[in-house]
């Protein structure tokens, strides 16, 4: 059973940086890729970026680039940074893991099947 | 950037009622690369749907997705009390995984 956990401090002061870390046990983090999520206070899902298994990332070009995803292979874990952040950055952090598979025609699937519980971040000062 | 406009923002139904829940996409998504999710008050969501039409481990037969190209459709055909929740749309087609802005199922 894979099982994901975040963490990390639920209070960052405005203009500092967020850092959060998600824990994947049950499966290693080389065989997937893995997601950050947020979801601000009564609002919808935002995807923030992810890290691919070959070590690749990418993030939502909204966030510019204050975003930074890693991964420690020794820990099985993957990591988020948000510099700069405001009021605006205040939410529910989700980490996921993408599952992919390929059918007999070719085509790729993806889907998040694993997810965190989710950890609220607050920006304040 | 693939934007996903879901609609109804709110639906409003009462229990054995059926649902339908509509996601377009700005541009032509590939079928397999589009999911849904269900998220209820406090929760992570949860993954319903994957490849717009196959249920996801354990997600009973009430629910059904169908669609393909720009629109996408979630059907419940006899909602449960467990059910109202909100449901979000996602794609994977472009390297940005963006998510619709949810549909919020109420009970009526």
């Amino acid at each position: 059973q894979v099982q994901l956990q975040e963490s990390g401090p639920g209070l960052v002061k405005p203009s500092e940086t967020l850092s959060l870390t998600c824990t994947v046990s049950g499966a290693s983090i080389s065989s997937y890729s893995w997601i950050w999520i947020r979801q601000p206070p009564g609002k919808g899902l935002e995807w923030i970026g992810y890290i691919h298994y070959s070590g690749s990332t990418n993030h939502n070009p909204s966030l510019k680039s204050r975003v930074t995803i890693s991964a420690d292979r020794s820990k099985n874990q993957f990591s988020l940074k948000v510099s700069s952040v405001t009021a605006a950055d205040t939410a529910v952090y989700y980490c996921a893991g993408r599952r992919s598979y390929d059918d007999s025609s070719g085509y790729s699937y993806y889907y998040l099947d694993y997810w965190g519980q989710g950890t609220l971040v607050t920006v304040s000062s | 950037e693939i934007v996903l406009t879901q609609s109804p923002g709110t639906l409003s139904l009462s229990s054995g009622d059926r649902a339908t829940l509509s996601c377009r996409a700005s541009q032509s998504v590939s079928s397999s690369q589009l999911a849904w999710y269900q998220q209820k008050p406090g929760q992570a969501p949860r993954l319903l749907i994957y490849g717009a039409s196959s249920r996801a481990t354990g997600i009973p037969d009430r629910f059904s997705g169908s669609g393909s190209g720009t629109d996408f459709t979630l059907t419940i055909s006899r909602l449960e009390p467990e059910d109202f929740a909100v449901y979000y749309c996602q794609q994977f087609d472009s390297s940005l995984y963006t998510f619709g802005q949810g549909t919020k199922l109420e009970i009526k």
